[in-house]
């Protein structure tokens, strides 16, 4: 299948820090991607919907000066998480949509990125 | 969108056949039901996806009823690695812009 990759899979900061998380879609171009944030055992909480070439679409709740995203490319988006608190730390996912392929409803997944603001 | 609602969790033991049911009873004439497993620390997979009737692929069977008003995710023979959160998720017709429900958390014993 289609494979969604993130970077940094883990990353520690000071409070105060901006930190940038990638996530590319490898074999396929993406034109709307989705940013998630999960908590310790709670489940996939939508933040935004990042469209290419545009800007992206924020959840009720969700900051958008806060958490900035970024889709430059078919294939790469960026949620940039600006000064960064402790209470920001989570596992932040990020999942694409292939035009391409039948399924309409199947999103690939990456691998996540672990968070922890100290 | 269309709000799932699944059990919190489940048992069972290697070898059973597991069914785990999810109700959307507002699910549009385009929806799609997907079902994802996602293990800790991970990102969801994909497992199978229907409209209606009956789904089979290599690793389970979705059953849809004829109302759509619910779905059944067949896990046959589970093992110990199928230990995971399965998520119940109703997709418009256009695969955009999904919503995760709570989720069943299968803990399957030896």
């Amino acid at each position: 299948g289609a494979v969604v990759s993130q970077h940094p899979s883990w990353v520690i900061c000071k409070s105060g820090t901006s930190v940038k998380i990638e996530c590319r879609s490898l074999d396929f171009q993406a034109t709307t991607m989705f940013w998630y944030r999960q908590f310790p055992k709670q489940s996939l909480m939508l933040m935004a919907t990042s469209n290419e070439g545009s800007k992206a679409t924020y959840e009720q709740g969700v900051e958008k000066d806060k958490f900035l995203i970024n889709h430059a490319s078919l294939t790469l988006s960026t949620l940039t998480v600006t000064s960064a608190h402790p209470e920001d730390s989570s596992f932040y996912i990020c999942s694409a949509r292939d035009g391409d392929r039948a399924t309409a409803g199947e999103l690939f997944f990456g691998e996540g990125s672990r968070l922890t603001v100290l | 969108l269309a709000k799932t609602t699944q059990p919190i969790s489940m048992d069972s033991y290697e070898g059973q056949e597991v069914n785990i049911t999810c109700s959307h009873n507002n699910i549009a004439t385009n929806d799609y039901i997907t079902w994802y497993q996602q293990f800790p620390s991970q990102g969801p997979r994909f497992i199978i996806q229907g409209y209606k009737t009956k789904v089979t692929n290599e690793v389970a069977s979705l059953f849809i009823p004829a109302d759509r008003k619910s779905s059944t995710l067949s896990l046959p023979r589970v093992s110990l690695s199928d230990t995971a959160v399965y998520y119940c998720l109703v997709v418009g017709g256009g695969g955009f812009k999904t919503i995760f429900g709570a989720g069943t958390r299968l803990f399957v014993k030896a």
